[in-house]
């Protein structure tokens, strides 16, 4: 597909668990992106890559969430000792270029995480 | 810290009427401003992008424009559809960052 995949789509964890969750971008997308969105509100920032690097992890709630990109390509976005608090869905999306240069985010249908 | 607010939060309207959804934001410094489209249970989907430098940018039965100095935008949406209904946000790229800020989103319900 030529769209921004991701794995799985629902994940149901128990409390304490670590859980790993794995966008596919674009290809040839510099620029990779994970959000939070709660229910009912707008998705929030997490953390922006471009290319290997976590160019801005500001968004990042706490030391218990990682993301990597090994390879500029595929993006793992890690969650130790899951709280209920962590239950969303989480957005990836990616763009041609990065930073200020204008180009659409193209997201993918997120992963509903829910920690009991 | 850039805030951005949608209002409505809900709208119902019967079909064939026009739609009217607002968006502001506190820093008028921004790169571009983006309308998103939202079904149930999926992603969002990019309807409409608007460079900083544009007042306007039009496709289809959508319109939005753009006034960075009063910090607001207005996506408009021709003769609704039923299959219009969804919920619509709006996210600016601040100049400060690589982030886009979104607001909470306007969930619409086009009535047949």
């Amino acid at each position: 597909g030529a769209g921004v995949s991701q794995t799985p789509s629902n994940k149901v964890t128990e409390k304490g668990k670590y859980v790993e969750l794995r966008c596919d971008p674009i290809s040839g997308h510099t620029a990779l992106y994970w959000y939070r969105q709660s229910l009912g509100q707008g998705p929030e920032f997490l953390i922006y890559f471009q290319g290997t690097g976590a160019a801005d992890d500001s968004g990042l709630p706490n030391d218990r969430f990682f993301a990597v990109r090994p390879e500029g390509s595929v993006s793992t976005l890690k969650i130790q000792r899951t709280e209920r608090g962590d239950s969303a869905v989480y957005l990836c999306a990616s763009s041609a270029t990065g930073g200020s240069l204008p180009s659409p985010l193209h997201f993918g249908n997120g992963t509903r995480l829910t920690v009991t | 810290k850039q805030e951005v607010t949608q209002i409505p939060a809900a709208l119902s309207v019967p079909e064939g009427e026009n739609l009217v959804l607002n968006c502001s934001f506190t820093d008028s410094a921004i790169y571009n401003l983006q309308w998103f489209r939202q079904d149930p249970g999926k992603g969002l989907t990019s309807l409409l992008l608007i460079q900083s430098s544009q007042r306007e940018q039009t496709s289809g039965r959508l319109n939005a424009s753009l006034d960075k100095s009063s910090g607001r935008s207005t996506l408009y949406i021709a003769a609704s559809q039923p299959g219009d209904s969804a919920t619509y946000l709006c996210a600016v790229l601040t100049a400060a960052g690589n982030k886009l800020t979104f607001g909470g989103g306007t969930r619409v319900l086009v009535k047949p």
